[in-house]
């Protein structure tokens, strides 16, 4: 079974830098893998999925990168909307399809 | 708009169980693979099981295997979640969730519209 782990767990970056996310895979997923996005209060939200395809309506400033285990998700331009915990989830070798223990973006 | 919208959850004694649904609309329901995805209180997302546009598979998680059930009635648009053998550690909000993939595709994989999720407490 896979895991994913994702760091660091808290991530504290200021409005307008950059943010860079990590989630790694016990074995590879090739590029079968998902980033979602949750506020306080509110369901998960699709924000990329296949490594780098940015979901409907998501902003450009989201990006992500990698393949096999490694995985980047970056936020060029911290907007205060994007501070929220996010979760990355392979797909690749199923059942299950385990999410990281997601990483909290929080403002500095 | 694609909605889901989820009920049942409620207190149930360990041991018990339960019964949830999911009203989905927005998008053609017998088109997609649903899951189901929890979220205990304060922790991260965990996901459940899958069943098949069709019925015709289904999938758990090994921490609920031989205790719930998944099923879907497509003539009402509605996904399933049989819960017996309640356990403490299944208390948490679950969450109805459309599969991004169309059935011609033969792919499973992510979930693309989440729904608000219904909150099953196990206590005594």
């Amino acid at each position: 079974e896979i895991v994913m782990t994702q760091s660091p767990a808290t991530l504290s970056v200021s409005p307008g830098e950059r943010a860079t996310l990590s989630c790694r895979a016990s074995q590879s997923v090739s590029s079968n893998l998902a980033w979602y996005q949750q506020k306080p209060g509110q369901a998960p939200r699709l924000l990329i999925y296949s490594t780098s395809t940015r979901a409907t309506g998501i902003p450009a400033r989201f990006s992500g990168s990698g393949s096999g285990t490694e995985f980047t998700l970056t936020i060029s331009s911290l907007q205060s909307e994007d501070f929220a915990v996010y979760y990355c989830q392979q797909y690749n070798n199923w059942p299950p399809y385990p999410f990281g223990q997601g990483t909290k973006l929080e403002i500095k | 708009e694609v909605r889901l919208v989820e009920s049942g959850g409620v207190v149930v004694q360990p041991g018990g169980s339960l019964r949830l649904s999911c009203v989905a609309s927005g998008f053609t329901f017998d088109d997609y693979a649903m899951h189901w995805v929890r979220q205990a209180p304060g922790k991260g997302l965990e996901w459940v099981s899958l069943i098949r546009w069709d019925g015709g598979g289904t999938y758990y998680a090994d921490s609920v295997k031989g205790r719930f059930t998944i099923s879907r009635d497509n003539s009402k648009n509605s996904l399933y979640l049989q819960m017996n053998s309640l356990r403490a550690e299944d208390t948490a909000l679950y969450y109805c969730v459309k599969d991004f993939y169309y059935s011609g595709s033969g792919n499973y994989g992510f979930g693309d519209y989440w729904g608000q999720g219904t909150l099953v407490t196990i206590s005594s």
